[in-house]
């Protein structure tokens, strides 16, 4: 069983680049988050999405985009990079508000 | 508003030695409480939960008890081995308030031989 798969696994992009981190899930769930891990910051939510065709921003959804068009994918765009988008990017998805979520591998991402 | 804090690390113990991981949390209604654990260049996999308070929630020798009058969801193991050397997040989640969870910063342990 898959669970959430996040692709690439690492990739290195030039300033102004774009790219879209694809994350899946086939679990059924509803609801599925986007992630940024800093070092020694922990997580810090940058969009969610409640059920397909609706999402929201999290706390750090500037120079990101969403879309949810579908229950099982979930991807995260990147429009112009920047060196402050260097991190490691999570996708994670839990089937009823309040439940234990479950991860991606993660997506290292270095901006140079 | 809901938030999470975690006692700092970095934490090295030698094996066979008690732990402690200290998570105090900041709730508006009745939050699930987690701990998650982060093996190096893997992503977060649930550890332990506990729905309401006094709920004890243990897993692989890890224990954590829900107290409600002290906020609080202290991570503890007995006596620790090299292969629990990772980060360990506390994390909570309230149905009622709101659709995110919400992490501790994370702390990193290092058990040596």
């Amino acid at each position: 069983n898959a669970g959430v798969t996040q692709t690439p696994k690492f990739r290195i992009l030039k300033i102004g680049q774009s790219m879209t981190l694809q994350c899946a899930q086939d679990m059924n769930h509803n609801y599925m988050y986007w992630y940024r891990q800093d070092p020694g910051m922990g997580l810090k939510l940058i969009y969610y999405s409640v059920g397909a065709g609706i999402t929201d921003k999290g706390e750090v959804p500037n120079g990101y985009n969403v879309s949810r068009s579908t229950t099982e994918d979930f991807p995260l765009r990147l429009e112009l990079a920047a060196p402050s988008q260097t991190s490691v990017y999570f996708c994670a998805s839990t089937a009823v508000r309040g439940t234990e979520a479950f991860f991606g591998q993660g997506t290292r991402l270095t901006v140079v | 508003g809901n938030s999470v804090t975690q006692m700092e690390g970095p934490v090295t113990l030698s094996e066979e030695a008690f732990l402690t991981i200290n998570c105090t949390y900041t709730a508006t209604g009745y939050p699930s409480l987690f701990w998650y654990v982060q093996y190096p260049g893997e992503g977060l996999q649930l550890l332990l939960k506990a729905t309401k308070a006094d709920d004890k929630g243990s897993n692989k020798g890890f224990e954590a008890t829900y107290r409600k009058e002290t906020t609080s969801f202290h991570l503890e193991k007995g006596s620790v081995q090299v292969s629990d050397s990772a980060v360990y997040f506390c994390a909570l989640s309230d149905r009622n308030t709101g659709n995110q969870f919400y992490f501790g910063t994370g702390t990193s342990l290092t058990v040596i031989p």
